[in-house]
């Protein structure tokens, strides 16, 4: 089944800088990777998607960007604010048989003022 | 429209007592899906249903069962709970496992389980 890698699990930067999340997945069938943020005790909520046919989506100041020969794709926050700050989760599914949800295990960004 | 609900939000058991987690859905989606989420680990599959009255395994199944007799609820079955089974429960669905690519999931606002 699919593996998906997650990198790094902690993440700390200044209110205003950059943050990049990675993540890697096994499965050369996946084809759809959501991101996901989720804030302490609430549920997580979609942020931004790709499909494997675009290489790059944005969405005012997330991005992210897939990478299929190396089967990888990112997560670019730009200007970050003290509300970035949170736990953010790729996945990746194919769109055959199971086509449920990988996770990856999660990257706690903290943004600071 | 009320997206996906779960009921209770919160629960205690006793080792060995069976619960049903409820799991709803308004948006008469097809695909709908039950993940726990433990520390450090992310959110981790448990049971799948692709439409009324088929499901599937994930990757933790053991200890659960799931129906899906109507399309709008998939409840989730503990039969004899367990300390491992301590863990936030979510239940997520999607719009229409014939769509000819994956459909964003919306998730519920989660069951926190603690089993004594």
């Amino acid at each position: 089944g699919e593996n998906v890698e997650q990198h790094p699990s902690t993440l700390s930067v200044q209110e205003g800088d950059s943050a990049v999340i990675k993540c890697t997945y096994s499965d050369s069938a996946s084809n759809y990777f959501p991101w996901y943020k989720q804030e302490l005790g609430k549920r997580p909520q979609l942020i931004i998607d790709i499909r494997s046919n675009v290489g790059e989506k944005k969405d005012q100041r997330i991005a992210v960007t897939l990478n299929k020969t190396a089967k990888h794709f990112s997560l670019h926050i730009t200007e970050t604010q003290p509300e970035d700050s949170a736990v953010y989760f790729c996945a990746a599914s194919r769109d055959t048989g199971r086509r449920a949800l990988t996770f990856g295990s999660g990257t706690r960004l903290q943004v600071q003022p | 429209n009320a997206g996906v609900t779960q009921t209770p939000k919160f629960q205690v058991l006793k080792t060995g007592q069976s619960m049903t987690l409820q799991c709803a859905q308004d948006m008469n989606h097809e695909y709908m899906s039950w993940y726990r989420q433990d520390p450090g680990m992310g959110l981790r599959l448990i049971h799948y249903s692709v439409g009324a009255g088929i499901t599937d395994q994930g990757e933790v199944p053991n200890g659960y069962n799931v129906s899906r007799s109507t399309t709008e609820d998939f409840p989730l079955r503990l039969l004899s709970a367990a300390p491992s089974q301590t863990s936030v429960y979510f239940c997520a669905s999607s719009r229409d496992r014939l769509a000819l690519s994956n459909q964003p999931q919306h998730f519920g606002d989660g069951t926190r389980l603690s089993i004594l």
